[in-house]
């Protein structure tokens, strides 16, 4: 399993631009969500989802969209960036058993600069 | 509604020594879970511990200990005999059994010095 995978892990934006940030597991996870880290800053969710083709506002919506077409991806969208948007974003993705146990796997981040 | 609150926004202790990293929760669920995460200067996130609401047992890895007290709404972390490599930032996190999602406390940057 390579677990949950974001793509591209640097980018930089100009003013105005858009890009979709790639997140895929392959764990077969139900859950999966979107963070931005300010700098020095902890972690604020932006959007999530239970499943496929449902998606969910986290704290901090506003400047994105997503989608979850199957399973497996949940890209996050940027339709005209700005300066605010510098970040680092985590992709993460969560499975819950009847039990109870249920585990967090996170990204390694896609680091995004905004000029 | 859910709040993580970690009032250490930074920590200096010279290694070997101990030091506690308090964390502070709400939420309105009686189900809920409590993580804690280590961010080194690499960046990624390292889990560290999960903990349900109904399970008050400490915790005890190696150096790295959890005190869970429900009645004070507190899940802190202790690491004893610190060292340089535990120097970076802790998240502390809540999840509640409504609907997954992780909500994260500030965090609080360690430095252990030499």
């Amino acid at each position: 399993n390579a677990g949950v995978t974001q793509t591209p892990k640097f980018r930089i934006l100009k003013i105005g631009q858009s890009m979709t940030l790639q997140c895929a597991q392959d764990m077969n996870h139900n859950y999966m969500y979107w963070y931005r880290q300010d700098p020095g800053m902890g972690l604020k969710l932006i959007y999530y989802s239970v499943g496929a083709g449902i998606t969910d506002k986290g704290e901090v919506p506003n400047g994105y969209n997503v989608s979850r077409s199957t399973t497996e991806d949940f890209p996050l969208r940027l339709e005209l960036a700005a300066p605010s948007q510098t970040s680092v974003y985590f992709c993460a993705s969560s499975y819950r058993l009847p039990s109870g146990r249920y585990g967090y796997t996170f990204g390694s981040g896609t680091r995004l600069t905004v000029v | 509604a859910q709040k993580v609150t970690q009032a250490q926004t930074e920590i200096s202790v010279v290694e070997k020594e101990d030091v506690t990293l308090d964390c502070v929760y709400e939420t309105r669920d009686t189900t809920y879970y409590l993580f804690w995460y280590k961010q080194p200067p690499s960046g990624e996130l390292v889990f560290l511990i999960r903990r349900n609401s109904f399970d008050e047992q400490n915790e005890i890895s190696g150096r790295y200990s959890w005190n869970f007290q429900k009645s004070t709404s507190s899940f802190n972390f202790t690491i004893t005999a610190s060292q340089v490599v535990d120097s970076a930032v802790y998240f502390c996190a809540l999840s509640e059994n409504r609907d997954d999602k992780i909500i994260f406390g500030k965090g609080t940057r360690l430095h252990i010095l030499p």
